[in-house]
C-alpha cells in the first residue's frame, strides 16, 4: 500500500512549456485535491475531484486544467508555463467517509 | 469564502516547554478543524482534528481546543521535543459534501532547541 504518489519529485521548465504531474492513490479514495504550498502561504486549492470523471476548481485555478480519468489518479497540467507557475504542488486524497486528507510527497516545480 | 488565520509564523521554544499555535476562521458554519504537521521535503500529516460539537481533545502531547462562539482554536503541545521541530498548519472545513474543502492557515514552523 503505497498510499499517495506524485510523478515527478522534481522539474524544471522554461516559460510557455507544457507539463503534467500526476497523482496516484492506491486506497480506493473517492475524492482527490491538487494544492499548491509558496512560502509564507500555506496550501491553496488549485483543483479538486470528488469521484470518476468529475473536476472542479478551486481557490487558485487559473493557467491550470486537471482530468480524472481514472478513480486511482488525478493529472494537474500547465499548458504554458508561467514564472508565477514556480511551487511545490502537493496531490491529496480522502475516503468519502472520513474527513482526514492524506497527501502526497510534493513535486517541486521551477520555471525559468 | 473562509479565511483561516494563524499565529504565530514562527515559535522557538526549548526542549520539555510547551508550545501553544492558534487560529481564527471567519464562517460560523465550518465544523471541521484539522492539525498538520508538515516535515522538511515531506507533504502535510494529519496529527490531530476536531469536530464543532466537542470543545476539546487529546492525544498523548498533542491538544486541540476550539472556541465555537470566538471562532478560534488552539493546538497546544506539551513537553516538546526536538522530533516535534516543524511546519504546523491549521485547517477548517465546512463539511456537508463531497464539494467541502479545506482551507489552511499560513503555518507556524516550530524550533525546539535540545
Amino acid at each position: 500500500n503505497a498510499g499517495v504518489t506524485q510523478t515527478p519529485k522534481f522539474r524544471v521548465l522554461k516559460t510557455g512549456q507544457s507539463m503534467t504531474l500526476l497523482c496516484a492513490q492506491d486506497m480506493n479514495h473517492e475524492y482527490m485535491y491538487w494544492y499548491r504550498q509558496d512560502p509564507g502561504m500555506g496550501l491553496r486549492l488549485i483543483h479538486y475531484s470528488v469521484g470518476e470523471g468529475t473536476t472542479a476548481k478551486g481557490e487558485v485555478p487559473d493557467g491550470y486544467n486537471v482530468s480524472r480519468l481514472k478513480k486511482q489518479n488525478f493529472l494537474l497540467g500547465l499548458e504554458s508555463a508561467a514564472p508565477s507557475q514556480t511551487s511545490v504542488y502537493f496531490c491529496a486524497s480522502r475516503p468519502s467517509l472520513t474527513d482526514t486528507q492524506y497527501f502526497g510527497p510534493g513535486t517541486r516545480l521551477t520555471v525559468l | 469564502g473562509e479565511n483561516v488565520e494563524q499565529h504565530p509564523s514562527t515559535l522557538s521554544v526549548q526542549e520539555g516547554d510547551s508550545a501553544v499555535i492558534k487560529c481564527t476562521y471567519s464562517d460560523s458554519a465550518s465544523n471541521y478543524f484539522p492539525w498538520y504537521k508538515q516535515e522538511l521535503g515531506k507533504g502535510p500529516q494529519l496529527i490531530i482534528d476536531i469536530r464543532s460539537n466537542v470543545g476539546e481533545k487529546k492525544d498523548q502531547r498533542i491538544a486541540v481546543t476550539l472556541n465555537k462562539t470566538a471562532k478560534h482554536f488552539s493546538l497546544h503541545i506539551t513537553e516538546t521535543q526536538p522530533e516535534d521541530s516543524a511546519v504546523y498548519f491549521c485547517a477548517a472545513s465546512k463539511v456537508n459534501s463531497g464539494y467541502s474543502t479545506l482551507t489552511f492557515g499560513k503555518g507556524t514552523m516550530l524550533l525546539v532547541s535540545p
